[in-house]
């Protein structure tokens, strides 16, 4: 069945190594996008895709990189630039023209 | 600058009584608005929205009532049930130019506790 994965569910990493989040959709939409949750706080935009090969920058990109090489995924690189990393990282996909998002399940990270 | 604002944490409703959820934003430009309910360690789902041409959407037991002159807006759920209890997020999207640029703007959250 349609959906969003995300993976792995909890990450644990050392501080000063990158890492990246998967993200893949089956739902055929057009559009992506990686938010970073913090406690207390709502939703922030990180960067999102509305098609293959291109993507914007979102409110919080510094120390975050991705790529769009293909429609069905859309990876999040976490990079020692990040100062703090540690979060709850959710992906979601859209139509390009519609305004509704569907979220994977997230991921937690954990730097040490 | 927050642009969405939901100044209410926490709420406390007893099964089966109306819950009422607000949310306040500051950018005319939006035009659609959304509520997402989210339970711990999961990602959001889609519950219900609304178009700034509209001032009522009704599903079910939720409704999502828009005030554009107060820039607010307000989720309620009749009667509200155990299993509503969640942190809700509403978000807003504007359009630039006639293209929508797929962007939200989420607000903290409230977490609604339904007591039985």
């Amino acid at each position: 069945d349609g959906g969003i994965t995300q993976s792995p569910k909890y990450l644990f990493r050392k501080e000063g190594q990158n890492v990246t989040l998967s993200c893949e959709q089956n739902l055929n939409h057009d559009a992506m996008y990686w938010y970073r949750q913090d406690p207390g706080q709502g939703l922030r935009l990180i960067y999102y895709s509305q098609i293959v090969n291109d993507f914007q920058k979102g409110d919080i990109a510094e120390g975050y990189s991705v790529s769009r090489e293909k429609k069905e995924s859309f990876p999040l690189t976490v990079t020692s630039a990040q100062k703090n990393p540690t979060a709850f990282y959710l992906c979601a996909s859209s139509t390009r023209q519609g305004y509704e998002q569907y979220f994977g399940p997230g991921t937690r990270l954990t730097v040490t | 600058d927050q642009q969405v604002k939901q100044n209410s944490p926490s709420l406390s409703v007893q099964e089966g009584r109306i819950s009422i959820l607000n949310c306040d934003y500051t950018n005319s430009m939006f035009d659609y608005f959304l509520w997402y309910k989210k339970y711990p360690a999961e990602g959001p789902t889609f519950l219900i929205s609304i178009s700034s041409i509209k001032d009522k959407n009704e599903d079910g037991r939720f409704t999502v009532f828009l005030n554009k002159s107060a820039k607010h807006l307000s989720l309620h759920i009749v009667p509200s049930q155990p299993g509503d209890s969640a942190v809700y997020f509403c978000a807003a999207s504007a359009r630039v130019g006639s293209s929508n640029t797929g962007k939200l703007i989420f607000g903290q959250g409230t977490t609604l506790q339904v007591k039985p």
